[in-house]
């Protein structure tokens, strides 16, 4: 089944850039999603199909996918970004969902 | 104001079954793409199974794990997204969220937004 890997931490200084990849293999043939998960909150799209910011994301937000690798950009951080961040995509092979394993960012 | 929430969790034993349901509100249920998405105690996230909409076919697809075991479906009419969950495992221990779900590509005629409910607990224990 289709594998994207994530490295399990970031850590950031406020007002840095964090970047969080997730590697899978020809991903930049799927579209990627990009989940953001607070403690005891459930999960929010922060980046959908690659590049596309929901509506209220703020524009330090951004995502690339290219190759074998996606990245979620988060440029200027500050403390409300730490978080758990989780890479998604449909892999057609299995017709399944797969998350990355979750990478958390620390600022 | 969109809501979802989900309902159905507790705790149950080995090979018990459990039907989890999910109130939707605040946008057009009917045309929803629906998932159950799991994240066990201190794990990540899991996708559990998916439900298409009637006019894209209402298509099912389950995550191996859970396949032949848990069965999705929805109620357009109420606007509600169940998950019956089969022959339980100590593994299926989890915090289970149901969500929007898109196509796995961009699609013009897709609009529906990203929501979550807040989660309900199942843990499976002897």
């Amino acid at each position: 089944s289709y594998v994207l890997t994530q490295p399990p931490s970031v850590s950031v200084g406020p007002g840095k850039t964090a970047t969080i990849t997730c590697g899978g293999t020809n991903i930049g043939q799927k579209s990627v999603h990009w989940y953001q998960q607070k403690p005891g909150q459930a999960p929010m799209l922060v980046i959908g199909y690659d590049s596309e910011r929901p509506s209220g994301i703020p524009e330090r937000y951004s995502g690339s996918n290219s190759g074998d690798t996606a990245t979620l950009t988060i440029s200027r951080v500050e403390a409300a970004d730490e978080a758990d961040y989780y890479c998604r995509v449909w892999d057609f092979y299995s017709d399944h969902a797969v998350f990355g394993g979750g990478t958390r960012l620390t600022v | 104001e969109v809501q979802l929430v989900e309902s159905g969790g507790g705790l149950v034993k080995p090979g018990d079954s459990l039907r989890l349901s999910c109130e939707v509100s605040g946008f057009t249920f009917t045309n929803a793409w629906m998932s159950w998405v799991r994240q066990a105690p201190g794990k990540g996230l899991e996708w559990v199974a998916r439900l298409k909409s009637k006019k894209d076919g209402a298509t099912k697809d389950y995550a191996a794990p859970v396949k032949g075991r848990f069965t999705i479906s929805r109620d357009d009419s109420n606007n509600f997204l169940f998950l019956q969950m089969n022959s339980l495992k100590t593994d299926d221990t989890a915090v289970y969220y149901c969500t929007t779900d898109r196509p796995a590509y961009k699609s013009t005629s897709y609009k529906v937004s990203d929501y979550w409910g807040q989660g309900t607990r199942v843990t499976v224990s002897s």
